[in-house]
């Protein structure tokens, strides 16, 4: 039973540049959260997204959006890159009934020069 | 971002010793959590904690839910060189039932 993946594994970028991050749940979840781990610190919640739609938002600017598919994959977009995007990106995949029990990705790690 | 305040930020402690972290908040949490994380990996779930008080064990480690619910930690005993990793702790408040507020981290080194 495959876990949470994601792709690419790593990333670089120039400022003002976008990018697109894609993650495919876990084997029967519908549920989908996204996190930016910058060097050094906790995970920060970006947005969570079930039945395709954007459920929840952190502090996170417009620049930052996302998308679910029907077969719950997600993508995470970031555009006009600064040099602080710069992090690990990861992916949690869940059930919507079970929020608690959140299984991340092994995440994407974004440089932006 | 707000951050859960977790302490300490690192420790080194000799294998067979017990391990102690916790982890503070101004504000009141429905759920604590507590991930492990090691180098390229996402964060995998240790111990999940739903009512104030309580007190729960997988294996070695313990965790308890402040009864205050502002608070929590976690306990690891008798350590072994596998313990080494990064230890998050991370909340859910009441209101905000999809989002984790995760902690800075314990990063835990264990010599022989």
């Amino acid at each position: 039973d495959a876990g949470v993946t994601q792709s690419p594994t790593h990333l670089i970028k120039t400022r003002g540049q976008q990018v697109t991050l894609r993650c495919s749940p876990k084997s029967g979840h519908d549920t989908v959260s996204w996190y930016q781990q910058a060097l050094g610190q906790g995970p920060q919640f970006i947005f969570q997204y079930y039945e395709e739609e954007e459920r929840q938002r952190g502090n996170f600017p417009d620049r930052f959006s996302g998308h679910q598919f029907p077969n719950y994959s997600s993508e995470l977009n970031v555009n006009a890159l600064l040099l602080g995007d710069s992090a690990l990106y990861l992916c949690a995949s869940s059930l919507a009934a079970a929020q608690e029990t959140q299984y991340f990705g092994p995440g994407t790690r974004l440089l932006v020069l | 971002g707000q951050q859960l305040n977790q302490s300490p930020q690192s420790m080194f402690i000799q294998e067979g010793e017990d391990v102690s972290m916790n982890c503070t908040s101004s504000s009141i949490f429905n759920t604590w959590l507590w991930y492990k994380q090691d180098p390229g990996e996402g964060p995998v779930l240790l111990i999940a904690l739903y009512k104030a008080g309580e007190l729960t064990s997988n294996g070695r480690l313990t965790a308890q839910f402040g009864i205050t619910r502002k608070d929590s930690f976690l306990n690891i005993s008798a350590s072994i060189p596998s313990d080494v990793g990064i230890y998050f702790c991370a909340g859910r408040k009441s209101g905000s039932a999809r989002q984790l507020t995760f902690g800075s981290g314990t990063q835990l080194t264990v010599l022989p």
